[in-house]
């Protein structure tokens, strides 16, 4: 029963364009979304977050947006630069009883070509 | 200067050992957290305690036991280890239960032969 889906389990894009990455999510209950990035051999790192009162968070060439009625966010990286290549992770929380538990998803591979 | 770290970063054992991993943080958060990666990359929780308070424990073996002396600290242990078992193990923090941008350390790979 995965909560939380990205269905794109890689993506290629070149240096300077956008990147778009999608996570989709069935508990209407989540109320906290976050986007974390993942070098190999290391710990996720939280990249931006974005509340369910909001449709868009914007950090630097960052920004996510929220579409609640279509369960659906979007990281979208502009511009893309080699160093984002990493794996990006979207995950969740929220629900009655709070327990700061994140559910992620499975994560999507991104390829930033020079 | 690490904010979450936890050791060992690579850990190879037999099956029907004992193990452990420690964590700890130095950002003064009151939650921690065990996160699983498994063979398939898919991160889960596993247990979570706020200012040395169990809060979450998922459905996770009871060979599997978290122990936090202090809120800084959150360890791992695990009994008579199972080649299954065989995954990367995050530790993470964040300042309270409701806030949940969470800083992870960087992992620990257990392999068991």
């Amino acid at each position: 029963d995965q909560q939380v889906k990205q269905n794109s389990p890689s993506l290629s894009v070149q240096e300077g364009r956008i990147s778009i990455l999608n996570c989709d999510y069935t508990n209407s209950m989540f109320d906290y979304f976050l986007w974390y990035k993942k070098y190999p051999a290391e710990g996720p790192t939280f990249l931006i977050s974005i509340s369910s009162i909001k449709d868009k968070n914007e950090d630097g060439r960052f920004t996510v947006f929220l579409n609640k009625s279509a369960k659906h966010l979007s990281l979208h990286i502009v511009p893309s630069q080699p160093g984002d290549s990493a794996v990006y992770f979207c995950a969740a929380s929220g629900g009655s009883g709070n327990t700061g538990k994140l559910i992620f998803g499975q994560g999507t591979t991104l390829q930033v070509k020079p | 200067d690490t904010a979450v770290s936890q050791t060992p970063k690579y850990l190879v054992t037999q099956m029907g050992n004992d193990k452990s991993i420690k964590c700890e943080q130095n950002l003064g958060h009151d939650t921690m957290y065990w996160y699983k990666q498994d063979s398939k990359k898919f991160l889960k929780i596993m247990f979570s305690y706020n200012n040395k308070e169990l809060i979450i424990n998922e459905t996770v073996p009871n060979r599997f036991s978290p122990k936090s002396p202090d809120k800084a600290h959150l360890n791992l242990h695990i009994n008579s280890l199972e080649l299954g078992d065989s995954a990367v193990y995050f530790c993470a923090s964040s300042p309270s239960r409701v806030l949940t941008e969470a800083f992870f350390g960087q992992g620990t790979r257990l392999t068991v032969v």
